[in-house]
């Protein structure tokens, strides 16, 4: 049980153009999700924490015109990369929790690359 | 505590040999712990968890200890095996963000496994 997918797996762009990333929970409703986004050999940095039917709450420091999140049912959160650049590219994981307990539920990863 | 601008810090071992696997947590406040497990290109797994209220925790080969007096969590894996070669995360959820809450990512260790 507690299984999150993520889609696509690995997603490589033009500068310039819009990638939306998927994360879903396939087997318990997800009262929050989350965003992470990791650079090669560093630890995962939170981006945005989302609940179902309202907006996300962004970390200090991310953009959220840039990093669109939409969590628009209790098994579906969408994270879009507007306009992405090169420097935009890294793996993009999301968790879930069931709102009950501490344990979040990772996701497989995205990893995206921007040509 | 968090990982940024730092390196990843490794660890090898012999195939056989037990593993010790240290982070320092930076929030005093901080009132449950969890181990992450992550192997190249895939989300985090959890391994093991600890309450503030808990010195110790054992499960199946692994071993946690907390000191909250140093604000030291470790990971212990008994009789590592080459499938244990990946990176390891601490993560610690301060008391304010309650349950579902938000996860604080340490630094990471890479362990790497020599049979």
């Amino acid at each position: 049980g507690a299984v999150v997918s993520q889609h696509p797996s690995r997603v490589i762009c033009k500068s310039g153009t819009s990638v939306k990333i998927e994360c879903r929970s396939l087997d318990f409703q997800a009262t929050t999700m989350f965003w992470y986004r990791q650079f090669p050999k560093k630890s995962l940095m939170l981006m945005a924490t989302s609940n179902e039917g309202s907006k996300a709450t962004y970390e200090q420091g991310v953009e959220k015109d840039k990093f669109l999140i939409n969590h628009a049912s209790l098994t579906l959160s969408t994270l879009t990369v507007t306009s992405a650049h090169p420097e935009d590219s890294s793996f993009y994981i999301c968790s879930a929790t069931t709102g009950s307990g501490y344990e979040q539920f990772f996701g497989p990863g995205t990893r995206l690359t921007v040509l | 505590g968090e990982s940024v601008g730092l390196h990843l810090p490794t660890l090898s071992v012999q195939e056989g040999d037990n593993s010790i696997i240290n982070c320092a947590y930076s929030n005093s406040a901080s009132d449950y712990f969890i181990w992450y497990k992550q192997e190249s290109g895939k989300g985090p797994q959890f391994i093991i968890d600890i309450r503030s209220n808990m010195d110790k925790r054992q499960g199946q080969r692994v071993t946690v200890l907390l000191n909250k007096t140093v604000k030291h969590l470790s990971l212990q894996i008994a009789a590592t095996q080459p499938g244990d070669s990946a990176v390891y995360f601490c993560a610690e959820i301060p008391t304010i963000y309650n349950q579902g809450g938000k996860l604080i990512f340490g630094q990471g260790t890479e362990l790497s496994v020599k049979p």
